[in-house]
Parts: structure tokens; C-alpha cells; sequence
């Protein structure tokens, strides 16, 4: 009931291509689902984040797209760049409850090649 | 403004042994949390504390622990030290856990155990 399970754990775009990243969940109290993205050498930053009253949230080229019936949501980075290349993590609590504890996805290391 | 700082960032231990680790969080924020962070596991919620006082607590054994001071500074002390605490571990701080403010990661401290 507390996973949250992330795909694929690596994957290799070219540069200007697309990344997708899959994360589904089990426990249908959570309500808050951050993405963040981890450099090597630094911590976890955020990246972007949705709650369930809608289906869309885009900032800038990262999109994250969320299917409260499935219970899954997805991280599409467009026009990726090299710059991009990094380690994703999904993420989910329950915004109600007032805590910074969250419950992560194992990570996605994306490489993104010139 | 300055990020999360956490000391030292690296160090080395015998099993057996106990260890502090000390975070300071972003000035204004009030609320601290911690996190291990290992290869197999993942990203895993130890503790977070507000007002000096533990608000949650992971699925850790007792030999993890820690604190928080007046001025939001934490520290998280590990006692008989084994061979599998050996991680990354990542102090975060928010705002204030009663509007689930966005978390900031620090750059961790990195544990070995020999």
C-alpha cells in the first residue's frame, strides 16, 4: 500500500527526443505527487509537482500527465538535452496530512546523448 | 539565500561504532527531515521533526535517531553502527509541514561503514 513503483530504471534518448518515465502507486490516500531530479554528487531537487484535480501540469519542456483511475502519473521531458541527464524520481504523500514525508519511486537515470 | 547544509559530507566508520550527522536547514524553514538514500533501496523517510518535536518516524530500527534545536538545526546519530547503514544520507528542510511546502535536499553526507 506505501510503493510506488517507477520504469523504466534507465533509459537513453537522443537529444531533442522525448523521455517518458512511469510511476504508479498503490495507496489511494495520496494526493501529491512530486518529481525531482538528482544530479550525481547532489540532492534530490524539485522538478515539478501535481495533486489530482487535474490531469496536466506543464512547466516549461517537463510535463507531468497523471490518471487518478489507473493510478499512475508520468514525467515527459521534451526536447531533451544533454543537460537533462540525471537521476528522476517519482514520489508521493498525502498532502492532507501535513508532512514532508514522501514515498519514492526507485529512479529513472536518463542519458541523453549529443 | 543559502541551501541545506549538512556535515561533514563524507565519512568513515567501524561497525560498532556511532555517528552524528548535523544539518542546517534553509533560514526560515522550520521543518527538517531526513532520508537514506542507498542503491538497493532507494530513497527511504527516516524522521522529520518541526518545533523540535518528531512529527513522523520510517521503518527504521531504534539505533537511528534524532533531534531538532530551536533554531531548526537537526541532527540524526546512529548507533552500532552495521555494515548495511553505509548510504547516502539526505537532510531536507520546508517552510512549515502545515502547508506542505516544497522539500529542499542538501548534498548529504555520505556513510561508510567498514
Amino acid at each position: 500500500q506505501q510503493q510506488v513503483k517507477q520504469s523504466p530504471q534507465s533509459l537513453i534518448v537522443q537529444k531533442g527526443g522525448i523521455s517518458i518515465i512511469n510511476c504508479a502507486y498503490e495507496n489511494t490516500a495520496f494526493d501529491y505527487f512530486p518529481w525531482y531530479q538528482q544530479f550525481p554528487g547532489k540532492g534530490p531537487a524539485l522538478l515539478i509537482a501535481i495533486r489530482p484535480d487535474v490531469s496536466e501540469k506543464k512547466e516549461g519542456r517537463f510535463t507531468i500527465s497523471f490518471n487518478k483511475s489507473a493510478k499512475q502519473f508520468s514525467l515527459h521531458i521534451m526536447d531533451s538535452q544533454p543537460g537533462d541527464s540525471a537521476t528522476y524520481f517519482c514520489a508521493a504523500s498525502r498532502y492532507s496530512s501535513n508532512t514532508g514525508k514522501l514515498i519514492f519511486g526507485q529512479g529513472t537515470t536518463l542519458q541523453v546523448k549529443p | 539565500k543559502a541551501g541545506v547544509t549538512q556535515t561533514p559530507r563524507y565519512l568513515i566508520k567501524t561497525r560498532g561504532q556511532q555517528v552524528t550527522l548535523s544539518c542546517s536547514p534553509i533560514s526560515g524553514h522550520r521543518s527538517v527531515s531526513w532520508y537514506q538514500q542507498t542503491p538497493g533501496q532507494g530513497l527511504q523517510f527516516l524522521f522529520e521533526y518541526f518545533s523540535e518535536t518528531q512529527r513522523n518516524k520510517g521503518n527504521f530500527p531504534g539505533r537511528f535517531s534524532g533531534r531538532q534545536f530551536s533554531n531548526s538545526r537537526s541532527e540524526m546519530n546512529v548507533s552500532t553502527l552495521e555494515l548495511g547503514d553505509s548510504a547516502l544520507y539526505l537532510c531536507a528542510s520546508s517552510l512549515d509541514p502545515t502547508v506542505n511546502s516544497p522539500l529542499h535536499f542538501g548534498n548529504g553526507t555520505r556513510l561508510t561503514v567498514t
